[in-house]
């Protein structure tokens, strides 16, 4: 059993598209995040939910839209996709924000723009 | 600007000596600071942690030491073994601040030969 699912693990899409990347975690954690790892192999954090709630948003474009439908799950939405969007998008979660240090990864999913 | 560093994009080792990465930090906040190890197309996987309150933490044949003074912290594994090969990312994060938002460093990347 995975903990932090996130599907597709790989997606080659054109420009200008929308899609979606799916998260889900069965470790009955409250945080959820979003980071990415972009080509210099940085790896920043996007988006902190906690108990669907939106705590942290770094400077993320406004295309980038993160979906909470529950604490279980935390969808990343992307609009008018662009070549900068080419990233590794991981999604992780935590158990609480006190103790929201210590956090567990998904496998990544691998975008490419084309 | 880089708030957290690791000098040595690779290091390489031979199986049974000791690895040891560095890690170096410049926001005197940062109190709590973590250890992931990364395989390839896999997510980032928590190895160790450190609060800036110890000096040392040690769990099986992984330490972590802090220097404070110095804002440096390295990982030692002893003894190295070849299923140790991964990508090693130092983070850190102000504990109770901005939950979740774990500031990493590049990784080095660990070879150990047989």
């Amino acid at each position: 059993d995975t903990a932090v699912s996130q599907t597709p693990k790989y997606l080659v899409t054109q420009m200008g598209n929308d899609k979606s990347i799916k998260c889900e975690q069965n470790l009955g954690h409250d945080t959820m995040y979003w980071y990415k790892q972009d080509s210099k192999k940085f790896l920043k954090i996007m988006f902190s939910y906690n108990n669907k709630e939106l705590i942290i948003n770094e400077t993320v474009p406004n295309r980038f839209s993160p979906k909470s439908p529950d604490k279980a799950h935390l969808n990343l939405h992307i609009n008018s996709l662009e070549l900068g969007d080419s990233a590794v998008y991981f999604c992780a979660s935590s158990a609480d924000r006190a103790s929201g240090n210590t956090i567990y990864f998904g496998e990544g999913s691998w975008l490419t723009v084309v | 600007d880089q708030q957290v560093k690791q000098n040595s994009p690779s290091l390489s080792v031979q199986e049974g000596r000791i690895s040891i990465l560095n890690c170096d930090y410049t926001n005197s906040m940062f109190d709590y600071f973590l250890w992931y190890k990364k395989y390839p197309a896999e997510g980032p996987t928590f190895l160790i942690s450190i609060s800036s309150i110890k000096d040392k933490n040690e769990d099986g044949r992984f330490t972590v030491f802090l220097n404070k003074s110095a804002k440096h912290l390295s990982l030692h594994i002893v003894p190295s073994q070849p299923g140790d090969s991964a990508v090693y990312f130092c983070a850190a994060s102000i504990y109770g601040g901005s939950q979740g938002n774990l500031i990493f460093g590049k990784g080095t990347k660990l070879s150990v030969k047989p």
